[in-house]
């Protein structure tokens, strides 16, 4: 079955980065795109970026641009985000998603969510 | 961005009831909205993709409808496991964005 596994909670402090991971199994890792996406405490949620596993290829939502990094590891078949320049607007869970099948920007597996606490 | 708009932002209701949430884009997106359903602490769940493509697995009691800016996700028979926030996205702009959400409380 579908899993996509997410590395564990992190605390960072302002002006720092932070790198989750998300390790995929049950299907094949480069057929299809992976998104991150993050809720902060209480809210809804917000999209971060995307990648296509098969060539790399990303897209970011503007507000992030520069910001955020999306990577792949076929290897592995692991996705990264990193985030830099935390500010306390950053604290939120972050989760990974992957691309339903057939249907563009459709997101039909997650991971457990990441939570990230920037706090001085 | 195509922003999206939800109403209303949470509403009370009853085992049983039909429940309906609007969702109204800021621009023509075709039937490119999908619904999903978040319980707290959990994550969130696919219901509805395409406007009104049940996904596999999910009870019939919920259907989705609309084209073009206006959107509705209904719940029929309500049950007590579809208390729960719930949230439209669209899926028409590379740079996908959702809803505020609508909170269906007992």
């Amino acid at each position: 079955q579908v899993q996509l596994v997410q590395s564990g909670a992190e605390v960072k402090k302002p002006g720092a980065s932070v790198k989750v991971s998300c390790k995929s199994s049950g299907y094949s890792f480069t057929s299809y795109y992976m998104h991150w996406l993050r809720q902060a405490p209480g809210q809804g949620l917000e999209w971060l970026g995307q990648i296509n596993p098969n060539g790399d290829t990303t897209r970011y939502a503007q507000r992030f641009q520069g910001r955020v990094t999306v990577t792949s590891d076929t290897s592995t078949s692991t996705v990264y985000m990193e985030l830099s320049s935390l500010s306390s607007e950053d604290t939120a869970v972050y989760y990974c998603a992957r691309n339903r099948p057939m249907v563009t920007r459709t997101l039909d597996y997650w991971g457990q969510g990441t939570l990230v606490t920037v706090s001085s | 961005d195509i922003q999206m708009t939800q109403s209303p932002s949470s509403l009370s209701a009853s085992v049983g009831d039909r429940v309906t949430i609007t969702c109204r884009a800021s621009q023509s997106i075709l039937n490119y909205v999908n619904w999903y359903q978040q319980i707290p602490g959990t994550t969130p769940k696919l219901l509805i993709y395409s406007a009104s493509s049940l996904e596999s697995g999910v009870p019939s009691r919920f259907s989705g409808s609309g084209s073009g800016t206006d959107f509705t996700l209904t719940i029929s028979n309500l049950q007590p496991e579809d208390f729960a926030t719930y949230y439209c996205q669209q899926s028409y702009s590379p740079l996908f964005t959702f809803g505020p959400g609508t909170k269906v409380e007992i």
